[in-house]
């Protein structure tokens, strides 16, 4: 079973402009997570979606935003990209949404911005 | 968000034993406790999880204390590829935060040959 993938795996952005991350679960996984990764701040949770709604939401501005498909695919977009939003950007997966199992992540989005 | 206490950092001899100490005092009833890795230029990786009873599987063993405030994760025999940092983090069952895990620092553990 192919395991969580992402593109593209990396990026590079000029402060100002938007992006659009990509990430497809494992197959029949329903719940999509997302985390980004500094070396000062460590693994930060950004945003759960389960059955294409937002389950929750993680402590970051409005500019981060994302979404999920029918086929549990989700992607996210920052906008008005700023030097500090250079991290690595992790999804995970899981097939649904409880203690009880856990989340497979991906090799990450690494987005440099200058 | 219960929250979770590992040392920084931990030091194995490969091909020994390596017992990863976490205490979680907080956790609640229905709070599982997982384990990730993250190897160098990697995303995490799953390890295992537990509730109440020890938990084994093909990477490693899961010993949880009988009033669930501390864990150990158990590695058999180290090996360099064992070099990561560990996580151990408490997930809720039935919340509407299932699906956030809250990452802490860790434990980067070092094996040396």
């Amino acid at each position: 079973k192919a395991g969580v993938t992402q593109t593209p795996r990396y990026l590079i952005k000029t402060r100002g402009q938007q992006v659009t991350l990509s990430c497809s679960p494992i197959s029949g996984h329903r719940s999509v997570s997302w985390y980004q990764q500094t070396p000062g701040q460590g693994l930060q949770f950004l945003f759960e979606y389960f059955s294409e709604t937002q389950r929750n939401k993680g402590n970051f501005p409005g500019r981060f935003s994302g979404r999920q498909f029918s086929n549990s695919r989700s992607e996210m977009n920052v906008s008005t990209l700023e030097l500090g939003d250079s991290a690595l950007y992790l999804c995970a997966s899981s097939l649904v949404r409880t203690g009880a199992y856990e989340q497979y992540f991906g090799p990450g989005t690494r987005l440099t911005v200058t | 968000d219960a929250k979770t206490t590992q040392p920084n950092s931990m030091e194995s001899n490969e091909e020994e034993p390596v017992h990863l100490p976490c205490n979680h005092s907080t956790i609640s009833g229905t709070d599982y406790i997982h384990w990730y890795r993250q190897l160098p230029s990697q995303g995490p990786e799953y390890v295992i999880h537990g509730l109440t009873s020890n938990v084994n599987n093909r990477m490693a063993s899961l010993a949880i204390a009988e009033d669930r405030k501390s864990s150990t994760l158990i590695l058999h025999r180290a090996t360099l590829r064992d070099a990561a940092v560990y996580y151990c983090i408490l997930r809720p069952h039935g919340s509407s935060n299932t699906g956030k895990l809250i990452f802490g620092q860790g434990t980067t553990l070092q094996v040396k040959p």
